[in-house]
């Protein structure tokens, strides 16, 4: 069965120090894997997503993620942390080829950014 | 580009009856979904659709039902409101890549309660 885990439900980092969101996954085909963030009272947010390719993968406000696959996990991480960082993050997957076109969500990692 | 469109914003049921919650995207996205968002939960798939026609179930779609009719549009129907339904739902469209969709883009979503 596919799955996406983010063991920390809530993370609080000082401003300016780095800070990382927690994400491991199980799939039984080859993962996409995909970071959100969600503000209040908005939808989510794409950030940066990885296919193939390079492991370390950087996308949008600075953030970036490294695949691991012997670890299966995905962590998002950000050198230094600003205050409007503060959000909700969620984790995706989709298990290509075998769920089709479906995708699984974390639980969500609720990040406050201390000033 | 608006994006992805939701209405209403916010709607309160009384138990047993019905609505439909508009989706529309203007990005001609191939893929559609719908999410439910409860807290500490993450997001619930309840439908999603391929392509104009082609409509599948997800996680959670049992007192939804859906249509596509169109590219642009992918309506909600829940039919018997219950206090169970009492959620903020998501639509979320996604373009095609070689191993199908990818990053999704999301709704502003809409917060229904039934009383």
């Amino acid at each position: 069965a596919q799955s996406v885990a983010q063991p920390e439900d809530q993370v609080n980092v000082a401003e300016g120090n780095p800070l990382t969101v927690k994400c491991t996954y199980s799939v039984s085909g080859n993962p996409y894997l995909f970071w959100y963030v969600q503000y209040p009272n908005r939808g989510l947010q794409f950030l940066l997503k990885y296919i193939t390719g390079d492991n370390l993968v950087k996308g949008s406000y600075g953030f970036e993620a490294e695949f691991n696959k012997s670890q299966t996990s995905f962590h998002l991480k950000k050198p230094s942390a600003l205050v409007s960082d503060s959000a909700l993050y969620f984790c995706a997957v989709r298990d290509y080829p075998n769920t089709g076109n479906q995708f699984y969500f974390g639980t969500g990692t609720s990040l406050t950014v201390i000033p | 580009n608006a994006g992805v469109t939701q209405t209403p914003k916010f709607r309160i049921l009384k138990i047993g009856q019905s609505m439909t919650l508009q989706c529309t995207q203007d990005m001609n996205h191939n893929y559609m979904y719908w999410y439910r968002q409860d807290p500490g939960m993450g997001l619930k798939l309840i439908y999603y659709s391929v392509g104009a026609g082609i409509t599948d179930k997800g996680e959670v779609p049992n007192g939804y039902n859906v249509s596509r009719s169109t590219t642009e549009d992918f309506p909600l129907r829940l039919e018997l409101a219950a206090p169970s339904q009492t959620s903020v739902y998501f639509c979320a469209s996604s373009y095609s890549s070689a191993g199908g969709p990818v990053e999704q883009f999301f709704g502003p979503g809409t917060r229904l309660t039934v009383l």
